[in-house]
């Protein structure tokens, strides 16, 4: 069974542009969430779908977005990147259900010049 | 909001050795996770805890975990050096899951 697939690996943009970021679950999975990580901030919540629908979002400005195709496959945008923004960004799929664990993806590593 | 606290932030361990790291959380959690990350690459689930004083073992972890006292606790019995990587534990729901700072453990010979 394929794992939780995210594209691009590797990303180097720089300050202004804006990035689309895709991911796609384990099979049968329909909620994907996505989270940034950072030496400094460590792991932090973005938003999370399922069955194409915003359930919850982390506290991140407008600029980071995302959405979730009928496939449950889920794709994120940033917007006018900062500097800040440098991170690696995780999605993870999971059924639904109170004792699903979170499935990780290798991660997509956005650097910001 | 859920917020997630571990300690110690960073561990160093002799092979053969026991220790325990900690996770509090501040308000109600229906459920408290453990994953592990090894260098460079992404989280691996290690348990899932869903009720007061559940407790799951694999190999030498052990996780329990302390609704009331909202204290979860990962030990680590006769460490060795392949359990080297950063352990982190998470509160809240799939859909909202906090993580603590994560503890960074090297397991030395």
């Amino acid at each position: 069974k394929a794992g939780v697939t995210q594209t691009p690996r590797y990303l180097i943009k720089t300050r202004g542009q804006q990035v689309t970021l895709s991911c796609s679950p384990i099979s049968g999975h329909r909620s994907v969430s996505w989270y940034q990580q950072t030496p400094g901030q460590g792991l932090q919540f973005l938003f999370e779908y399922f069955s194409e629908t915003q359930r919850n979002k982390g506290n991140f400005p407008g600029r980071f977005s995302g959405r979730q195709f009928s496939n449950s496959r889920s794709e994120m945008n940033v917007s006018t990147l900062e500097l800040g923004d440098s991170a690696l960004y995780l999605c993870a799929s999971s059924r639904e259900g109170a004792a699903e664990k979170l499935f990780f993806g290798s991660g997509t590593q956005l650097s910001v010049l | 909001e859920l917020k997630v606290e571990q300690n110690p932030l960073f561990l160093s361990m002799q092979e053969g050795k026991n220790y325990t790291i900690y996770c509090n959380y501040s308000t109600t959690s229906d459920r408290l996770y453990w994953y592990r990350q090894d260098p460079g690459k992404s989280l691996e689930s290690l348990f899932v805890l869903l009720s007061n004083g559940a407790v799951k073992q694999e190999g030498r972890l052990m996780a329990s975990l302390d609704t009331k006292a909202r204290l979860s606790t990962l030990h680590i019995t006769a460490a060795v050096h392949d359990l080297s990587a950063t352990y982190f534990c998470a509160g809240g729901g799939n859909n909202d899951m906090r993580f603590g700072a994560g503890t960074r453990l090297t397991v030395k010979p």
